[in-house]
């Protein structure tokens, strides 16, 4: 059975503070793993897409890198609008149901000034 | 561009009462999805549509939800009877041919 799970599940960061974001995943085919941003309140805003071991991308304070079995969202130098629950995602190789992301619980990341 | 559009945003029920959520999604985009996300947890696909046509209801409880997208734009997702358990929040999402899924604000339901 697909899993995915998101650690750590609460953070707290001084402004400027740099960390990780951890995203381990067990699939049976991964067709892409998404990051997603969701602030109190509202729906998931998306971040990234990854889709193959390796890759790379970046976005003002946050990049997002991903291997076979976890992804890391690194936030650097965090601004107190960087507070929200970060949303891991993956995207099974299925066939039947293209598209179906399965998420994790997320991480709150509450970064003080 | 607009983005995906739902109401109500709040809802207040008694169990066993109905309940219904509606959903725009933005336009063009063939593949909509209902999720539920309970508080604390990540969002659990309920249903996916592609067009008119459900892809996806393995994890929809089908003896109280129901849902359809008539036109293959509008979709509407309701619950009958709610229990307890129903109290979450439903987000519509809408897919792009880029395979990014943006999402509406949610509907809140509370189950009393």
């Amino acid at each position: 059975e697909d899993q995915v799970t998101q650690s750590p599940e609460a953070l707290r960061l001084q402004e400027g503070e740099s960390s990780s974001l951890n995203c381990s995943y067990t699939v049976s085919g991964l067709r892409g793993l998404f990051w997603y941003r969701q602030d109190p309140g509202k729906g998931p805003e998306f971040l990234f897409t990854l889709y193959s071991a390796g890759e790379e991308k970046e976005k003002e304070r946050l990049k997002a890198t991903l291997t076979k079995k976890e992804s890391f969202l690194h936030i650097t130098a965090p601004k107190p609008e960087d507070s929200a629950t970060y949303l891991c995602a993956v995207q099974p190789m299925t066939t039947d149901s293209w598209g179906k992301l399965q998420f994790g619980a997320g991480t709150q990341v509450v970064v003080t000034p | 561009e607009a983005g995906v559009a739902q109401s109500p945003r709040y809802k207040i029920i008694e169990k066993r009462q109905s309940v219904a959520f509606w959903c725009n999604p933005i336009s063009g985009h063939a593949t909509l999805y209902w999720y539920q996300q309970i508080l604390g947890q990540g969002p659990k696909l309920l249903i996916q549509f592609q067009n008119n046509g459900v892809v996806d209801d393995s994890q929809l409880p089908k003896d109280r939800f129901s849902a359809e997208r008539l036109k293959g734009v509008d979709s509407t997702l309701k619950i009958q009877p709610a229990k307890l358990e129903d109290s979450a929040v439903y987000l519509c999402a809408s897919r792009d041919r880029a395979n990014e899924q943006f999402f509406g604000p949610g509907t809140r339901l509370t189950v009393l």
